[in-house]
């Protein structure tokens, strides 16, 4: 167990919709990550939160957005649709703000889009 | 495109065999891990050398890198079945604050 909590599990919605992923990373951790794993494409990183500020960005589409709360939790928004958005999607923490410190792995949400 | 390209793809091998994966990058590097991924679950980080240094050992796993051919190993020995997993290298550069991951390699040891 990292220490690192998805909800939820699994999600399975229709093309158009918007769903919102959560996200809470370790006690203590600053930094949020969020990845998209698809088999075509591997594992992207798409967006890095600090203690509350966007810290790095990646390849997220403008369909998608992210955020992160006082509380350090974080929350990725993914608005209308496709079928191509269907993947798992992690949320990974670390310490510090710096992408190379050890990052670790929530279980993940798999998103399925019909 | 992935900065990381692990090779191979793919790669079985009888339990108590060593295994070795390679990964190559393009870029100059300022750290390169290595992490495993289970099926479905999410990835655990297993080691982490950065630029400066040739090798690395971490219990059964040794790393190695060479910045001169941009590439990596990664050396799993005397392998059980538990580490039948994806692994994964990422590499971060001094241009920006990511890292980025390699397709993996899927790794499958047989009983």
């Amino acid at each position: 167990d990292s220490g690192v909590t998805q909800t939820p599990k699994h999600l399975i919605t229709a093309t158009g919709q918007r769903v919102t992923l959560r996200c809470s990373p370790r006690s203590g951790d600053l930094s949020v990550y969020w990845y998209q794993q698809s088999l075509d494409q591997g594992l992207q990183f798409l967006i890095q939160y600090y203690n509350g500020e966007e810290r790095a960005k990646g390849n997220i589409l403008e369909r998608f957005s992210a955020q992160q709360f006082p509380d350090l939790h974080s929350e990725l928004n993914l608005s209308s649709l496709e079928l191509g958005d269907s993947a798992l999607y992690f949320c990974a923490s670390s310490h510090q703000g710096v992408s190379y410190n050890e990052q670790f792995f929530g279980p993940g949400t798999r998103l399925t889009v019909l | 495109s992935q900065q990381g390209e692990e090779d191979p793809q793919a790669l079985s091998i009888q339990e108590g065999e060593n295994a070795t994966m390679n990964c190559s990058y393009k870029t100059s590097i300022n750290n390169l891990q290595w992490y495993r991924q289970n099926s479905g679950r999410g990835l655990v980080h297993l080691i982490l050398i950065r630029s400066n240094e040739r090798e690395k050992h971490s219990g059964r796993l040794r790393v190695t890198l060479d910045t001169s051919k941009k590439s990596s190993s990664l050396l799993i020995t005397a392998s059980r079945a538990a580490d039948t997993a994806s692994y994964f290298c990422a590499t971060d550069t001094n241009r920006d604050d990511k890292i980025i991951f390699g397709k993996g390699t899927r790794l499958h040891i047989l009983p």
